[in-house]
């Protein structure tokens, strides 16, 4: 079965920096989704990546598929505190998720 | 973006009780929709897949007899915890999607707290 390994598990950032989540897949991948969640809440849908190669943007936040290395990276460019929850990538047809990334940003 | 609902919120019932949680879809029919529950400080796991209309597809390692799923309309999943214990304590997710096609987005619920007491 697939399993997707993220990293770092946990960040602490600098309000207004940059930064990188990492999405590994055990297998091909085929699509991959990124979510984010607030501790005790739903999954808010951020964007969904198909094609190797593909990179898609919303608002300040960056994810590319690398499906040759089988990976995902999702980037956030000068963060804010609104960015902080945790990071979760999915990937299969039922979705499968990765151990989540917890973001905090310090203002 | 497509909404979804869940009901209760939270939830607080004596152990041996049976709870039921309701995971709606509000402005499009799901034809699949997922229970995922969730322990604090990890991940979503997947407890099972439903298609409305028949029966649920179980994740290994998870009682059919106790989650009991039913997929009764394009806008309504109901996931029953039988006979709760402490141990089923947890939060509880639901999602769903328009199609059978795993390229459509799964949209998510905000949750379900569970608290066996």
């Amino acid at each position: 079965s697939q399993e997707l390994e993220q990293s770092p598990q946990s960040l602490i950032v600098q309000e207004g920096k940059n930064l990188t989540i990492n999405c590994t897949s055990s297998k091909t991948l085929y699509g991959l989704y990124w979510y984010k969640q607030k501790y005790g809440e739903g999954l808010i849908f951020l964007m969904m990546l198909q094609k190797g190669g593909e990179e898609k943007s919303h608002e300040k936040i960056t994810a590319k598929l690398d499906e040759k290395k089988q990976q995902s990276s999702l980037h956030i460019t000068a963060s804010q505190p609104s960015h902080a929850g945790i990071y979760l990538c999915g990937a299969g047809g039922k979705l499968i998720f990765g151990q989540g990334t917890e973001l905090s940003v310090k203002p | 973006g497509a909404v979804v609902s869940q009901h209760p919120s939270r939830v607080i019932c004596k152990s041996g009780t049976s709870v039921k949680i309701e995971c709606r879809s509000l402005d499009f029919q799901a034809t699949t929709m997922f229970w995922y529950r969730q322990f604090p400080k990890q991940s979503l796991m997947l407890m099972a897949t439903s298609n409305e209309g028949s029966k649920a597809t179980y994740e290994q390692g998870v009682e059919k007899d106790k989650f009991l799923i039913n997929h009764a309309s394009l806008t309504l999943s109901t996931l029953t915890v039988t006979s709760a214990h402490p141990e089923d304590s947890s939060f509880y997710i639901c999602s769903a999607r328009a199609s059978g096609d795993w390229a459509d987005t799964q949209y998510f619920g905000p949750g379900t707290r569970l608290t066996v007491l």
